[in-house]
């Protein structure tokens, strides 16, 4: 099966601005989760989807925000980004979503 | 509150000397551990997971529920060994969990010839 892939890969954006990334989910994973990577917070958590339903949401802005789709791809929106907001975006896909998460190689954000 | 903590930052062997990477954590109820790996220019990965008691790749963890603890262990390391390391947890039950996983900072594992 083929992993899970995100996109774009890189990002440069400029402050004010918004941004949507994407998330292909592996063929037949239907739970989505989403989370930051930054050199000083480490990996946090942003939402977690299952059958189009946000099922948890992690300790953000509103600015974040995300939808999950029919067919389990995802979508995660920045609005009026921050220089803060530049990081590393992890998408990560299980079958259900109290069973193994498997990683995409991440979305790459520069907010100039 | 739900909180791992992986107290170095930097892990530095010789091959061939035994490893343990460690892992606390804090959790009221019962969670769900992992180790996840991640290698120079790939993806996160998951390495084990404590339902499991798996040993992948050399390494084995143990939950020491007493401890709050989940330290992964090698007893000989290899160079393709260096890599990050990052404990995690999941709380709740099957069916019933919520399923994000709540990360430590990693450790960076380096293993010198």
């Amino acid at each position: 099966k083929a992993g899970v892939t995100q996109t774009p890969r890189y990002l440069i954006k400029t402050r004010g601005q918004q941004v949507t990334l994407s998330c292909s989910p592996i063929s037949g994973h239907r739970s989505v989760s989403w989370y930051q990577q930054t050199p000083g917070q480490g990996l946090q958590f942003l939402f977690e989807y299952f059958s189009e339903t946000q099922r948890n949401k992690g300790n953000f802005p509103g600015r974040f925000s995300g939808r999950q789709f029919s067919n389990s791809r995802s979508e995660m929106n920045v609005s009026t980004l921050e220089l803060g907001d530049s990081a590393l975006y992890l998408c990560a896909s299980s079958p259900l979503p109290w069973e193994t998460q498997y990683f995409g190689p991440g979305t790459r954000l520069l907010v100039l | 509150a739900q909180r791992v903590t992986q107290p170095e930052k930097l892990l530095s062997v010789f091959k061939g000397a035994p490893v343990e990477l460690k892992c606390n954590y804090s959790y009221s109820g019962s969670p769900e551990l992992f180790w996840y790996v991640q290698y120079s220019r790939q993806r996160l990965q998951l390495l084990l997971r404590h339902i499991s008691r798996e040993s992948i790749k050399g390494f084995t963890a143990d939950l020491n529920k007493g401890e709050t603890s989940f330290h992964l262990k090698k007893p000989f390391a290899q160079e393709e060994d260096s890599a990050m390391y990052y404990c995690a947890l999941r709380g709740g039950n099957y069916g019933g969990s919520q399923g994000n996983l709540i990360f430590g900072k990693g450790t960076k594992l380096s293993v010198k010839p």
